[in-house]
């Protein structure tokens, strides 16, 4: 079955240290985001890629990066120059474009805990 | 203010009760999105509507375009429905990123 992996479900750092979340799917979408959740609050774009070996800054992009080689891979770091990083990331990948909104998939999540 | 806003925040319901949550937006959509996110955190899309009304189930969800205003209603509503249900949109023009709300935690207690 077509489907988004985010791994760990839960990932523990030091602070100083960069981690890297990873997000990978099987459904031949062009697009894929990253999104940051934090209690009480909308998710919140950090970045999105429209097309392999590229991609833009979303709202909240200081002190994250990301790459994308790969159609299927969407890997997220979380550098030390990112202030509070403790939140829970959700990955999310769709077509692009006009049919976008149809085929908006959704990963189940990291949990991210700064130690 | 946020683009997106729902109400309530917070809701608890007996189950068998009808429920709503309401969504309203104030920026030109080319769709909105209900989605629903359980305590492991993985979220599910429910509807994506861009006119009209969508039942799936004991899920109706409506749009009124003009009044840019949705809502989502569960009837006979269950425990296992307690989640947290979101709102969101796809702003026209921002291609197929989408903008939140800020959810509404559903409580259905037997």
């Amino acid at each position: 079955d077509g489907g988004i992996t985010q791994s760990p479900k839960y990932l523990f750092r030091k602070e100083g240290q960069n981690v890297t979340l990873s997000c990978e799917q099987n459904l031949n979408h062009d697009a894929m985001y990253w999104y940051r959740q934090d209690p009480g609050q909308g998710l919140r774009l950090i970045y999105y890629s429209q097309i392999v070996n590229d991609f833009q800054k979303g709202d909240i992009a200081e002190g994250y990066s990301v790459s994308r080689e790969k159609k299927e891979s969407f890997p997220l770091t979380v550098t030390s120059a990112q202030k509070n990083p403790t939140a829970f990331y959700l990955c999310a990948s769709s077509p692009w474009g006009q049919g976008a909104a149809y085929g908006y998939t959704f990963g189940s999540g990291t949990r991210l805990t700064v130690v | 203010k946020n683009e997106v806003e729902q109400s309530p925040q917070n809701l608890t319901a007996q189950e068998g009760e009808f429920i709503t949550i309401n969504c309203s937006y104030s920026v030109g959509i080319s769709a909105l999105h209900w989605l629903q996110q359980h305590p492991g955190g993985g979220i599910v899309s429910l509807f994506m509507l861009s006119s009209g009304k969508k039942k799936h189930g004991r899920l109706i969800a409506t749009i009124n375009i003009q009044e840019k205003h949705s809502s989502l209603h569960i009837t006979a509503s269950h425990p296992r429905d307690s989640a947290v249900y979101i709102c969101a949109v796809s702003l026209r023009g921002s291609g197929s990123r989408l903008t939140f709300g800020e959810g509404t935690q559903l409580t259905v207690n037997p």
